[in-house]
């Protein structure tokens, strides 16, 4: 099974600083067809999880152009240029090469300074 | 408008069944993928099962196989979870999310959650 880590698990930001996330996984997640099959979500206190980056560096649809995300192979990170207060909550990577099983990231706990 | 509304959720007794329903709204239903993740209390995201969108495909996670079922009823546009012999690790909220595509691949949207609670 491929498994998913991620550094740090906790992070603090003052509002407008830069923030980063680094996620990796035990084998590559770059598929034959060309495809890098790594996402990252972002679940807010008491709320579902919502898809924030699909295919390693592809913005979903109404994601603020704040968040990036890059990365191949093993090792991905995501950004946020100027964290804001809703930003705040549990940012999991996760990936979907080794269908049918995801497999999610332990997660990173963000808050505000 | 994307909507996942999912149902069910109680508590219930070790060895005990129970069915999840997630009615969808918003999007062509019969064309997508459907699949749960559940969410055990403090703790991170686990992959639970998938269904393929004519609901030919089902797929599980070894933690589940065997102890429960997917479905869906495209003329509802509702996906199922049925559960049995219920242990007190499968206590979570159990979301249920959309795809992309016929195949599982992703996770778009995700409804609000249900809460199953395995206890005596």
């Amino acid at each position: 099974d491929i498994v998913m880590t991620q550094t740090p698990l906790s992070l603090s930001v003052s509002p407008g600083q830069p923030a980063a996330i680094s996620c990796k996984s035990s084998r590559s997640l770059l598929y034959s067809n060309g495809h890098t099959y790594l996402y990252w979500f972002l679940q807010r206190p008491g709320q579902s999880p919502q898809l924030l980056i699909y295919e390693a560096s592809k913005r979903f649809p109404g994601v603020p152009d704040r968040f990036s995300a890059s990365g191949s192979g093993t090792d991905f990170t995501l950004k946020i240029s100027r964290v804001e207060a809703e930003d705040v909550g549990v940012y999991y990577c996760m990936q979907s090469k080794q269908l049918p099983l995801f497999t999610f990231g332990p997660g990173t706990t963000v808050d505000i300074k | 408008e994307v909507q996942l509304l999912e149902s069910g959720g109680t508590l219930v007794q070790p060895g005990g069944s129970l069915r999840l329903s997630c009615a969808a709204s918003g999007f062509s239903f019969s064309n997508y993928a459907m699949s749960w993740v559940r969410q055990s209390p403090g703790k991170g995201l686990e992959w639970v099962s998938s269904i393929s969108g004519s609901g030919g495909s089902t797929y599980y996670a070894d933690s589940v196989k065997g102890r429960f079922t997917i479905s869906r009823d495209n003329s509802r546009h509702t996906v199922y979870l049925h559960m049995t012999g219920l242990r007190a690790e499968d206590t979570a909220i159990y979301y249920c999310a959309n795809d992309r595509g016929e195949y599982p691949d992703c996770f778009d949207f995700w409804g609000q959650g249900t809460v199953v609670t395995v206890s005596s």
